[in-house]
């Protein structure tokens, strides 16, 4: 079935760069998105791409696509402490349902 | 525009009780979802609805039930509730493509 796989945690330092990546299995999927949930909140959508995109770019996120290795990452320049959070990769094939991966806690050390 | 509203946000049953969780979007959304939200597991599909008067079985549906008598309302219902079932419950509605909105959560603790 359907697989979306992320590493569980990462740490970065204030003003580094954050790389979160995802490996996802479903040839098919037309969409791929980065959800950020805070503590205590539900997921908040920050980014999505198509899977006919290489790169999207939004403020302080770049969202690489490499569809041939189903890779997909998201990279946070300047990280702040409020971008500590959860954050999930999730894929859809423009059906119904989305598939989360298990989602990567971002820390960032002052 | 409230977006997605979950009720209740924390609730505490004893073993074998029932309650409904509530969530109501004002999107005018055709899909709703329910997920449960574990330590270490992302995010699992319990039950599903692509519109009014219609309900399908997502990954962990066992326990629960759904019903959307109305577009904009979606109800997940524990029949008798197990400890099990202590989780975070996020509903969430969408229109295809367009990612989802998400409820802020409900907390059950079952003991």
């Amino acid at each position: 079935g359907e697989d979306v796989e992320q590493s569980l945690f990462l740490s970065v330092r204030e003003g580094d760069s954050s790389v979160i990546n995802c490996t996802y299995t479903d040839s098919s999927s037309t969409y791929l998105y980065w959800y950020k949930q805070e503590p205590g909140a539900g997921l908040q959508l920050l980014t999505y791409i198509f899977s006919n995109m290489d790169m999207k770019q939004d403020q302080r996120l770049t969202v690489l696509l490499n569809k041939k290795d189903k890779h997909l990452s998201l990279r946070i320049a300047d990280t702040q402490t409020g971008d500590s959070a959860i954050y999930f990769c999730a894929e859809n094939d423009y059906g119904q349902n989305f598939v989360f991966g298990p989602g990567t806690r971002l820390s960032v050390l002052p | 525009n409230a977006g997605v509203t979950q009720t209740p946000k924390f609730r505490v049953l004893k073993t074998g009780q029932s309650m409904t969780l509530l969530c109501a979007q004002d999107m005018n959304h055709e899909y709703m979802y329910w997920y449960r939200q574990d330590p270490g597991m992302g995010l699992r599909l319990i039950h599903y609805s692509v519109g009014e008067g219609t309900t399908a079985k997502g990954e962990v549906p066992d326990g629960y039930n759904v019903s959307r008598l109305k577009k904009q309302n979606f109800l997940l219902g524990l029949e008798s509730a197990a400890p099990s079932q202590t989780s975070v419950y996020f509903c969430a509605s969408s229109d295809r493509g367009d990612g989802y909105t998400f409820g802020s959560g409900t907390r059950l603790t079952v003991v």
